[in-house]
């Protein structure tokens, strides 16, 4: 009931594209929701997370949609730029005092120029 | 900007050998993760720790695994009698209430 599903396992978009990645959950207590990136040799740097009280959240080329009856969330990166290939992770997690996330398998994503 | 240091970042050792994994969390944080991260792989909950004691752990974290926060800047990560399947990147993440923040972690390789 903790594992958190993340699809695909690997993404290739051109320069400009769409990336959509996909997590889904199972633990309906999760409430914390965040999205990390993560270069080779470095650790996972927050980008943007979101709570189950909305269902969409936008940060620059960042956006998250949440489907809370789905148990569903999904990272939008618009005009995708090469900078942005690297390995994105989804997470989920209890609001609280300590902050165990569960993570998705990750998503090598690469833009091509 | 503040952010959490690790050291070393890479070790090696022999089966067996006890090693010991130090980070530095962000100052003003209060709550202190380790996670790790098989190559390749998701990254996983270790342990968490606040107030100087142990909120939470994993299946992962067995007898061989302790933490330990020496001073009030340290944090370490301790295993007793490295296997095989330790070799992995270790993180170190910190909080204050909301998100984690983590190191570029410590890369172990046993032998």
């Amino acid at each position: 009931q903790q594992q958190v599903k993340q699809s695909p396992q690997s993404l290739i978009v051109q320069k400009g594209g769409i990336s959509i990645i996909n997590c889904a959950y199972e633990n309906t207590a999760f409430d914390y929701f965040p999205w990390y990136q993560q270069f080779p040799g470095k650790g996972p740097a927050l980008l943007i997370a979101i709570r189950p009280d909305v269902s969409e959240k936008k940060e620059g080329r960042f956006t998250i949609s949440f489907n809370k009856s789905a148990k569903q969330f999904s990272l939008h990166i618009m005009d995708s730029q090469p900078g942005d290939s690297a390995t994105y992770f989804c997470a989920a997690g209890l609001s609280g005092s300590a902050r165990q996330l569960t993570f998705g398998s990750g998503t090598q994503l690469t833009v091509l120029p | 900007e503040p952010e959490v240091t690790q050291t070393p970042s890479h070790q090696v050792t022999q089966m067996g050998q006890e090693v010991i994994l130090r980070c530095v969390p962000i100052s003003n944080h209060l709550y202190f993760y380790w996670y790790r991260q098989i190559l390749g792989q998701k990254v996983e909950f270790l342990v968490s720790f606040y107030n100087n004691e142990i909120s939470e752990k994993s299946e992962i974290f067995d007898d061989q695994f302790s933490v330990e926060r020496p001073d009030g800047s340290n944090f370490t990560l301790k295993i007793r009698s490295t296997k095989l399947e330790d070799s992995a990147m270790y993180f170190c993440a910190s909080s204050v209430l909301g998100e984690l923040f983590f190191g570029e972690g410590s890369r172990l390789t046993v032998l």
